[in-house]
């Protein structure tokens, strides 16, 4: 069964890089059969579409966040990562990692979450 | 960006009852639409895809309906637990590749 575990620093200052990470088991991140999804949550509001990678390394993101968003893969330890530049008060959320069959249009499943605080 | 947008914002109905949540995208979105639950401190649970499949392990008290751009998700007997924010998202292909979005979300809270 296919899990997600999210983690990276919680806090990040002004204008910095906020950078996590997505450690995948159960399931090879090279195999093909999922793309992998970031998605975060405000405190107290809704969801937001961050971006996603496939195994071969093609990327989509957020036309909202596209500038300042990377998502990459390191096969060899199985996880796949987020790094958003230039972050603000406005970046702070719960992030989620979530996997999507390959050609299907939802998201399972979903990582626990990790909180992400900008904040000098 | 297609919009979908959730109503009411906030349901209040007692356990036992049936719950009628309605999701409306700005132009349509055939069948893909997904429905999910998220309680306080957890992560979003995937509850219907396609518009109208239970994903598994979900009760079938829970059901989704729709096409186009209205979308119902009706859980038909109140159980405790079902007490929670339900989310409806889609995928599109906006412009040149693959877009997703959700919904503001409906809270549905003990009467």
């Amino acid at each position: 069964q296919l899990q997600l575990q999210e983690s990276g620093s919680g806090l990040v200052k002004p204008s910095q890089t906020l950078s996590l990470t997505c450690a995948v088991s159960g399931g090879s991140i090279s195999s093909g059969g999922y793309s992998w999804s970031w998605i975060r949550q405000p405190p107290g509001k809704g969801l937001e579409w961050i971006g996603y990678i496939y195994h071969s390394g093609s990327t989509y993101y957020n036309p909202s966040l596209k500038s300042r968003v990377t998502i990459s893969v390191d096969r060899s330890k199985n996880q796949f990562s987020l790094k958003l530049s230039s972050v603000t008060a406005a970046d702070t959320a719960v992030y989620y990692c979530a996997a999507s069959v390959t050609a299907k249009n939802w998201f399972d499943p979903w990582g626990q979450g990790t909180l992400v605080t900008v904040s000098s | 960006e297609i919009v979908l947008t959730q109503s009411p914002a906030t349901l209040s109905l007692s356990p036992g009852e049936r719950a009628t949540l309605s999701c409306r995208a700005s132009q349509s979105v055939s069948s893909y639409l997904a429905w999910y639950q998220q309680k306080p401190g957890q992560a979003p649970r995937l509850l219907i895809y396609d518009a109208s499949n239970r994903a598994t392990g979900i009760p079938a008290r829970f059901s989704g309906s729709g096409s186009g751009t209205d979308f119902t998700l009706t859980i038909s007997s109140l159980e405790p637990e079902d007490f929670a924010v339900y989310y409806c998202q889609q995928r599109s292909n906006w412009p040149l590749w693959p877009m997703y979005t959700f919904g503001q979300g409906t809270k549905l809270e003990i009467k």
